[in-house]
């Protein structure tokens, strides 16, 4: 069956300008998270979504907000873009969260200047 | 905030030895994960342990949990080149239904040919 998928692979934006990203997770699972990968923070956790609803969120900025459609798909959107904000941005599915691995992505590359 | 925190940083090694990388996390624990990342890309998903089990295999795989110690150990036998990536321990709570992993910085596995 398909894995996750994340588009777009790559993206270069200004710094103020905004972004969304896009995550399709495997057909059945209904938990879908996000996660921020940089070298000197390392894996961060951004959200949780789970049947449309958030369920969890990480210590980031109201700038980073996301959410789940019915199909289960997922999007993510930061405004007002800093240059912190390059990084590998991961999604990640599972069919139900706490007590099943998860499944990857390959991630997003958001490279701001 | 990091959770777990794995042992070596770095780790090379001849192929056909075996490699062992070891997590050391701080809080109670539901269950903790392994994934291997290669170069950026997304994490794979390697073997989850629950926090009332010591000791999981999978393949070549063999991962044991110290709940007393806050430790687990990840050993990979007979090593190939193609194991050469990065590995993180990765942690999910105890508490109610949170669900977000929570990793560690990762160690670095180099595998010779």
């Amino acid at each position: 069956k398909a894995g996750v998928t994340q588009t777009p692979r790559y993206l270069i934006k200004t710094r103020g300008q905004q972004v969304t990203l896009s995550c399709s997770p495997i057909s059945g699972h209904r938990s879908v998270s996000w996660y921020q990968q940089t070298p000197g923070q390392g894996l961060q956790f951004l959200f949780e979504y789970f049947s449309e609803t958030q369920r969890n969120k990480g210590n980031f900025p109201g700038r980073f907000s996301g959410r789940q459609f019915s199909n289960s798909r997922s999007e993510m959107n930061v405004s007002t873009l800093e240059l912190g904000d390059s990084a590998l941005y991961l999604c990640a599915s599972s069919w139900a969260g706490k007590n099943y691995g998860y499944t990857f992505g390959s991630g997003t590359r958001l490279t701001v200047v | 905030s990091q959770q777990g925190e794995e042992d070596p940083q770095a780790l090379s090694i001849q192929e056909g030895e075996n490699a062992t990388m070891n997590c050391s996390y701080k809080t109670s624990i539901n269950n903790l994960q392994w994934y291997r990342q290669n170069s950026g890309r997304g994490l794979v998903h390697l073997i989850l342990i629950r926090s009332n089990e010591r000791e999981k295999h999978s393949g070549r795989l063999r991962v044991t949990l110290d709940t007393s110690k806050k430790s687990s150990s990840l050993l990979i036998t007979a090593s190939r080149a193609a194991d050469t990536a990065s590995y993180f321990c990765a942690t999910v709570s105890l508490a109610g239904a949170n669900s977000k992993l929570t990793f560690g910085k990762g160690i670095t596995l180099s595998v010779r040919p």
